[in-house]
């Protein structure tokens, strides 16, 4: 079946500091991938996409490069802020006639402070 | 705002109660998905709609059901609650195609005492 697997968290970095947050995945077929991000007492907004091996995706400073041969998409940011404190979620899409099926890992707490 | 609107925004209800939970998708949207966040399962899907017909389950048990009307908004419906059936309740919207994630709504937050 199709799943996904996230770090557990929480992630808990200075201001500055390097970010990776890790995602594997199963699926069949070629699904995308993305990453959603949940702030405090909000809805899942979406952080960035991929929808073929190799591709990047990229918003806000962060990044996850789509890699079929190690079935993973791992989130990445050079130096995170304060306000990148929030929940990430990684997720895969399988595609049908009715349009996409979101499948989503646990999710990983990120803090950051000042 | 992300064009998903759910209403209400919090609910407080006694157990074995019954409660209605609506959402209106993005403007063009036609695909309607539930979900259910806890703290102990995380975000589980519950089930999808697409242009008013039932397309695909997910763990969402039987004392719940949802449907999408004509004008495509969404209700879902939660009934003999449970403590357990407290969480945040969020719908989202995509388009026929896919490819491109959805769109969440803010969501309900369900407390059940």
């Amino acid at each position: 079946g199709n799943s996904v697997t996230q770090m557990e968290g929480p992630v808990t970095l200075s201001e500055e500091a390097f970010l990776t947050i890790n995602c594997t995945y199963t699926a069949t077929g070629y699904p995308s991938l993305f990453w959603y991000v949940q702030y405090p007492g909000e809805g899942l907004q979406l952080l960035l996409k991929a929808t073929k091996a190799d591709d990047k995706g990229s918003n806000k400073g962060f990044e996850a490069t789509y890699r079929k041969e190690t079935t993973s998409f791992h989130l990445e940011k050079g130096s995170v802020q304060v306000s990148d404190s929030a929940v990430y979620f990684c997720a895969l899409s399988v595609t049908n006639q009715a349009g996409t099926a979101l499948i989503f890992g646990k999710g990983t707490t990120l803090s950051v402070s000042s | 705002d992300s064009g998903v609107t759910q209403t209400p925004k919090h609910l407080i209800t006694a157990t074995g109660q019954r409660v209605t939970l609506r959402c209106s998708p993005r403007s063009g949207d036609l695909s309607v998905y539930w979900y259910q966040q806890s703290l102990d399962q995380g975000l589980q899907f519950l089930i999808q709609y697409y242009n008013g017909e039932e397309r695909a389950k997910g763990n969402i048990l039987e004392r719940f059901s949802a449907q999408q009307f004509p004008d495509l908004h969404s209700e879902l419906n939660l009934s003999s609650l449970e403590l357990g059936d407290s969480a945040l309740y969020f719908c989202a919207s995509s388009q026929v195609t896919g490819g491109y994630g959805y769109t969440f709504g803010s969501g309900t937050r369900l407390t059940v005492v």
